[in-house]
């Protein structure tokens, strides 16, 4: 296993268009995090699962954005309709445990709408 | 809004030590962490600290915690141009189900 694994690295999109992002965690971790990173600031929450149920929902994370992880393996990211302030690296993470001490990252997906 | 808070820069002779500092606000903090982000890429965990704890060293790296303050440092020792990056601290508690909360970010720039 190679760690955590984001697809794609990067993207550019038409505002208006969806973007859909994938993330595969590291095999049997149960726990996946993802976090939104605008420039020159730190990771910001959004949503998390443990296992296949999304436990929670940042209030940064509008109506026009939705994740899944379907069959508690990988993940996926959709935004709707995207508009510029949506430009942004978007970063998954995982865990095999809640309390486990280390969470991993993926290298991100660096969104960029023009 | 961030809750824990760093300062933004950090500039240091190529052999010197660094020192990026970092507060917390949440006293229940199980752990802190130390990550670090080079330009185009993901989050690499450095170090990290249980908040039972004082002191931890990894090779180059020292990290202290002053609970007391709230108050946790990460210092490197001689410090190479390879060193030059982000450095974000986080921390992780039972009461916030263990998510992580991130910093702003120390850039550190090493000079020859």
């Amino acid at each position: 296993d190679t760690g955590v694994s984001q697809n794609p690295r990067h993207k550019i999109t038409k505002r208006g268009q969806n973007v859909t992002f994938r993330c595969d965690p590291i095999s049997e971790h149960n726990r996946l995090y993802w976090y939104r990173q605008t420039l020159g600031q730190g990771p910001e929450f959004l949503t998390y699962f443990q296992n296949e149920a999304q436990l929670e929902k940042s209030r940064l994370l509008s109506d026009r954005f939705s994740a899944e992880r379907p069959k508690g393996s990988f993940s996926t990211l959709e935004i709707q309709r995207t508009e510029q302030g949506d430009s942004a690296m978007y970063l998954c993470a995982s865990s095999l445990d809640p309390r486990d001490t280390e969470a991993f990252f993926g290298q991100g997906t660096r969104l960029t709408v023009v | 809004g961030e809750d824990v808070e760093q300062s933004l820069f950090l500039s240091v002779r190529e052999g010197d030590s660094s020192v990026i500092n970092c507060t917390y606000t949440d006293s229940s903090s199980t752990y802190l962490y130390w990550y670090k982000q080079e330009p185009g890429a993901g989050l690499q965990l450095l170090t990290y600290i249980f908040s039972n704890m004082d002191m931890k060293q990894d090779q180059r790296l020292t990290v202290l915690l002053n609970k007391k303050d709230k108050h946790l440092s990460l210092r490197i020792a001689d410090t190479q141009t390879g060193d030059s990056a982000i450095y974000f601290c986080a921390e992780r508690t039972p009461s916030n189900d263990y998510k992580l909360s991130f910093g702003a970010g120390t850039t550190v720039t090493v000079r020859a």
